[in-house]
């Protein structure tokens, strides 16, 4: 158990329907990253928040969003889904510092039907 | 651009042998680099990081990795593989406060 929370483990919508995935780091954690893993891309950064501040942007699209709260959980939306979006789809949280590696969490399987 | 090159998408080995998984990165600076294990329906696992000091590391589960700089390299190997170590496999480079960026993994299938 890496102490990364996320739910739900599974979420099964509609192609143009919204949904929002959540995400709990580990106790004390103020770096919260967000990653897509589909078959055809693998594993991509998509953005990274660090203390309630957006600090690094990959390739995310405009239908996606992030925001990281005061207590440091952090939500992902993803709007107008398309059957493309079906991905596992990982939060990751590490702590202050350079020598930090990232802690994963199991990870939310969204399937568009 | 950082990148990460796993050149195995798929390797077999027979249980009780040694395996090596290959890993070749693209980084601009010191790289920060990872070996993390997924099993099938699980998330990511961290089994070993360089970070600095000695190129020889050792992780969870008796892996160890090798960090040559001449070479742009950090293969994971295993003395001996245990059914159980049947999973993907996935290098990466970054950390330190940053993103990773992956490899696109090593399927490693164990026979009996």
């Amino acid at each position: 158990d890496s102490g990364v929370t996320q739910t739900p483990k599974h979420l099964i919508t509609a192609t143009g329907q919204r949904v929002t995935l959540r995400c709990s780091p580990r106790s004390g954690d103020l770096s919260v990253y967000w990653y897509q893993q589909s078959l055809d891309q693998g594993l991509q950064f998509l953005i990274q928040y660090y203390n309630g501040e957006e600090r690094a942007k990959g390739n995310i699209l405009e239908r996606f969003s992030a925001q990281q709260f005061p207590d440091l959980h952090s939500e992902l939306n993803l709007s107008s889904l398309e059957l493309g979006d079906s991905a596992l789809y990982f939060c990751a949280s590490s702590a202050v510092g350079l020598y930090n590696e990232q802690f994963f969490g199991p990870g939310t399987r969204l399937t568009v039907l | 651009a950082q990148s990460v090159t796993q050149p195995d998408i798929h390797i077999t080995v027979s249980e009780g042998a040694s395996l090596e998984l290959r890993c070749n990165y693209s980084y601009g600076a010191t790289p920060y680099l990872f070996w993390y294990v997924q099993s099938p329906g699980q998330g990511l696992q961290l089994l070993l990081k360089y970070f600095s000091g000695d190129t020889l590391v050792q992780g969870i589960k008796g892996f160890e990795a090798e960090f040559k700089r001449s070479q742009s390299s950090f293969n994971l190997r295993k003395p001996s593989v245990h059914w159980s170590d049947a999973a993907e496999y996935f290098c990466a480079v970054g950390g330190g406060a940053q993103k990773l960026v992956f490899g696109q993994g090593t399927r490693l299938t164990i026979n009996p």
